[in-house]
């Protein structure tokens, strides 16, 4: 079965820096998908990032990268010029084909402080 | 284009009480999926569907009911409801792009 392991409970980081958050998987399919979902106090789940595993680039969108590395099956965020508002819990997740369901990792609570 | 809608937003329930969470998709996808998160928790798959009249099990299915007769809704039903069933209730759904949308969630108590 598919796991997908955050290591970090807890994180902190200053406005203006950078973070990266951890997340290794285990899983014995060769075509997958992974997602860093951020959730605020709202509890609204929101899409930060996706990877799908054929692609070797690691994926951007603005401060959000990642470094995706499919041998040693981790996933990691790496959050730039961090603002107050990045405050929230994070969530790596995985899922397989299309159709099946996200197998959440236990999150990671990110504070940032100014 | 509102989504995936929850309703309601929040609810206290007394044991042995029943209720329906509703949620209604509005981008004609295909599948839709209920998750259960429990404090300082992932999401744990209840039920999920691939298409109207088709449902199945997730991880956590005991104490639980789904129905799936149009594409756009897929209510969670609890039947004789449990202090164990305390937990915030997310719905989403997705395309085949395997990107899942979700609600706003339900917060349920069980007293």
């Amino acid at each position: 079965a598919q796991t997908v392991t955050q290591s970090q409970p807890e994180m902190s980081v200053q406005e203006a820096e950078t973070v990266t958050l951890s997340c290794t998987y285990d899983t014995s399919e060769s075509d997958y998908y992974l997602f860093w979902y951020k959730q605020p106090p709202s509890r609204q789940m929101i899409l930060v990032i996706r990877q799908e595993a054929y692609k070797q680039q690691n994926a951007t969108e603005n401060r959000f990268s990642v470094n995706f590395q499919k041998a040693a099956k981790s996933f990691s965020l790496k959050i730039s010029d961090s603002q107050l508002g990045d405050a929230a819990m994070y969530f790596c997740a995985y899922t397989g084909q299309a159709g099946t369901a996200l197998i959440f990792g236990k999150g990671t609570t990110l504070s940032v402080s100014s | 284009n509102a989504g995936v809608t929850q309703t309601p937003k929040f609810r206290i329930l007394k044991i042995g009480q029943s209720m329906t969470l509703q949620c209604a998709q509005d981008m004609n996808h295909n599948y839709m999926y209920w998750y259960r998160q429990d404090p300082g928790m992932g999401l744990k798959l209840i039920y999920y569907s691939v298409g109207a009249g088709i449902t199945d099990k997730g991880e956590v299915p005991n104490g639980y009911n789904v129905s799936r007769s149009t594409t756009e809704d897929f209510p969670l039903r609890l039947e004789l409801a449990a202090p164990s069933q305390t937990s915030v209730y997310f719905c989403a759904s997705s395309s085949t792009l395997n990107e899942q949308f979700f609600g706003p969630g339900t917060r349920l108590t069980v007293l």
